[in-house]
């Protein structure tokens, strides 16, 4: 069974930083891209950053609201994606999910997220 | 600043038929979008419904299916039941690993 768990949620000053962890089991985790998407107290998801497998080399992209100040990346002997996220602020609180990306199977491309882990919540106050 | 629409809220009667639209502020919404849906109850992670515009997610009933419909990505749902009471997210996928998830439709069935 896929499995996808966050951690490392909390509250933070703004401008401080936090690192979130995201635990994967029950596939190959390194052959595989993920996500983190947040959702903001009553608001929608938002996308925030993607992260390759190893085969592209773990490149990242990211949203435009938390690029320079958030960074994605991969221990695939571990299992565990993070996603350290530096100067803080009140508009970062949020639910944090990680999500895995499928993008081939059998030469037949996707775009999709087909597994949500429970999310973790970030809160950005003084 | 590309922004994907979604009506903010839709209701329908138990038995009915509703169909939800994903449109991008400038252009059309093609299956080169990999268009995707998911449904969201409180307090829950999203569900992944259907990807690749029509694709339906393992468990999804074949009453909920997805299309393109002229310019917009479509989620519809016919015979709807109260446990399709939720909310529902779009996310079309721009290229170069970036993403644009809609403001989401709030359903409502009564």
């Amino acid at each position: 069974e896929v499995q996808l768990v966050e951690s490392g949620g909390g509250l933070v000053q703004p401008g401080r930083s936090l690192r979130l962890s995201c635990a994967a089991s029950g596939f190959s985790f390194g052959d595989y891209a993920l996500s983190w998407v947040r959702q903001a107290p009553g608001k929608g998801l938002e996308w925030v950053s993607f992260i390759r497998s190893k085969a592209y080399d773990e490149t990242t992209e990211y949203a435009a609201s938390v690029k320079d100040r958030f960074t994605m990346s991969r221990d695939d002997s571990r299992g565990i994606a993070y996603l350290q996220m530096n100067s803080l602020k009140t508009e970062d609180t949020a639910v944090y999910y990680c999500a895995r990306v499928l993008l081939m199977v059998a030469s037949t491309l996707y775009r999709h997220f087909d597994y949500w882990g429970q999310g973790t919540l970030v809160t950005v106050s003084s | 600043q590309t922004v994907v629409t979604q009506e903010p809220s839709f209701s329908v009667s138990p038995g009915g038929t509703v169909t939800l639209t994903c449109g991008l502020s400038s252009g059309s919404v093609s299956s080169s979008h990999y268009p995707s849906w998911y449904q969201q109850t409180p307090g829950q992670a999203p569900r992944t419904l259907i990807y690749s515009t029509n694709t339906r997610s393992s468990g999804v009933p074949d009453r909920i299916s997805g299309s393109i419909l002229g310019k917009k990505a479509a989620l519809t749902i016919t015979g709807a039941q109260a446990e399709d009471e939720s909310d529902y997210f779009c996310v079309v996928y721009m290229g170069r690993g970036v993403w644009v998830f809609g403001g989401g439709t709030r359903l409502t069935v009564l």
